[in-house]
Formats: structure tokens, C-alpha cells, sequence
């Protein structure tokens, strides 16, 4: 049963406007949140991350958010841009393991 | 600058031949893993390694082994190759001391199996 879950495959954006990726996880004992972002051909890159006790955590254009009541987490990107367009995986630690979405394909359209 | 390095980019392989992916990280990391990744599935976890000579099986490590001889070399073997093997191989490191639970992934192989 998948731990974690990325329930859209694909996003298209406009370049210069919000990309709102989210992913939904089941266990309430993870320790940390990470976005990954991942070209064709290429490893995952990690993007920002987030510790299971806080609610927000920001870098630069990107900002994940955690709702822990709800096993929630989201990436917002601000403002999009076309270099942006890539496979984003969420991920969550806990015990030294990691578990994997399954990714969202965001286009950004120029 | 922190390094997760996979032997080969791409490889091209017949059905039954044996295959070595081989992963070497300089970052003294004790944990290291071996991901595969298909479309529409993810990063699915094959392998894991928390010590020299220690492994553990992930959720797919069907037709697949590991060795881990040395802490900083993590291999992944194919022993016959199948078709429903092609797929792109993710290796990752991360340490137990890290505060931030990251994983750092090498640039993976793509393999090919004909």
C-alpha cells in the first residue's frame, strides 16, 4: 500500500504564474517532507524540505506547506518559470527509510 | 561538492546476460539504496544498505542482489537480465546524522534489455 501519494500525473502552468503541486501521505510517524525534482535522463535533485513539526518551510520561489491534521503537504512555486518543467516527486523519511510519490509532470508554458 | 556517482549512463543489454550497476559515494554516508523508476510508478525501492556487508530488501528486489564490500560502494546485479528489467536505476546515499532526512541520488542508468 503506497505511503505516499501524488494523485495528479501532470500540471500545465502559465510561465509567471503559481504551480501548486500536492501529495498525501498516510503515516503520521514520518519524520521530514522532501521535494525532489527530476529532468529526463537525470537523477532527482533535491529541491526543499520540511520537518514533520513545522507547517512551512520557504526557499527563494519555492514554499512547501504541511498540514499535519490533514497528512497534506504542497509545493507552491512562485513565480513559474519554463525551467521549472520537470517530474517533482514528494517524499518522506522516517527511520531512515524514504517513500516516494509517484511524481507530477508540471509544463511550464512560456 | 558532495558526489553520488553511477558507473554508467546507459547500458544495452540481451535477456539472461548478468548485469553490474555499481554506485560509489564520497560523502561517508552509511545509507545507500538502489531505486528504479518507470513511468506513472515512481521511484520504487529495490535495495538498501544501512552498514558494510548489511542489506536489506525493498519492495521489488525480486531478480535483483546487492553487494556492499566497502562503505562507500553499493553495488546493484542484475543475474539474467529480463526484458521487464528496463527501466531507469537510481542510486541514493543519505546519512544518519543529516537533520534534514536528505537523500542524495547519483544521475542514474538507463538500461536496456533486449
Amino acid at each position: 500500500d503506497q505511503q505516499v501519494k501524488q494523485n495528479s500525473p501532470s500540471l500545465s502552468v502559465q510561465e509567471g504564474r503559481i504551480s501548486i503541486l500536492n501529495c498525501d501521505y498516510t503515516n503520521s510517524m514520518f519524520d521530514y517532507f522532501l521535494w525532489y525534482k527530476k529532468y529526463p535522463a537525470e537523477g532527482p535533485t533535491f529541491l526543499i524540505s520540511i520537518s514533520s513539526i513545522k507547517d512551512k518551510n520557504e526557499d527563494g520561489r519555492f514554499t512547501v506547506f504541511l498540514n499535519k491534521s490533514a497528512k497534506h503537504l504542497s509545493l507552491h512555486i512562485v513565480p513559474s518559470q519554463p525551467g521549472d518543467s520537470a517530474v517533482y516527486f514528494c517524499a518522506a523519511s522516517g527511520g531512515n527509510q524514504f517513500y516516494f510519490g509517484t511524481g507530477t509532470s508540471l509544463t511550464v508554458i512560456p | 561538492d558532495v558526489k553520488v556517482t553511477q558507473s554508467s549512463r546507459y547500458l544495452v543489454k540481451r535477456t539472461g546476460e548478468k548485469v553490474f550497476l555499481e554506485c560509489v559515494q564520497d560523502m561517508d554516508h552509511e545509507n545507500m539504496f538502489w531505486y528504479r523508476q518507470d513511468p506513472g510508478l515512481g521511484l520504487r525501492l529495490i535495495y538498501f544498505s544501512y552498514d558494510v556487508k548489511m542489506k536489506e530488501k525493498g519492495d521489488i528486489p525480486e531478480g535483483y542482489s546487492v553487494s556492499r564490500e566497502k562503505k562507500e560502494r553499493f553495488s546493484l546485479i542484475l543475474e539474467s537480465a529480463s526484458t521487464n528489467q528496463t527501466s531507469m536505476y537510481l542510486c541514493a546515499s543519505s546519512s544518519i546524522r543529516g537533520n534534514t532526512g536528505e537523500l542524495f541520488f547519483g544521475e542514474g542508468s538507463r538500461l536496456t534489455v533486449l
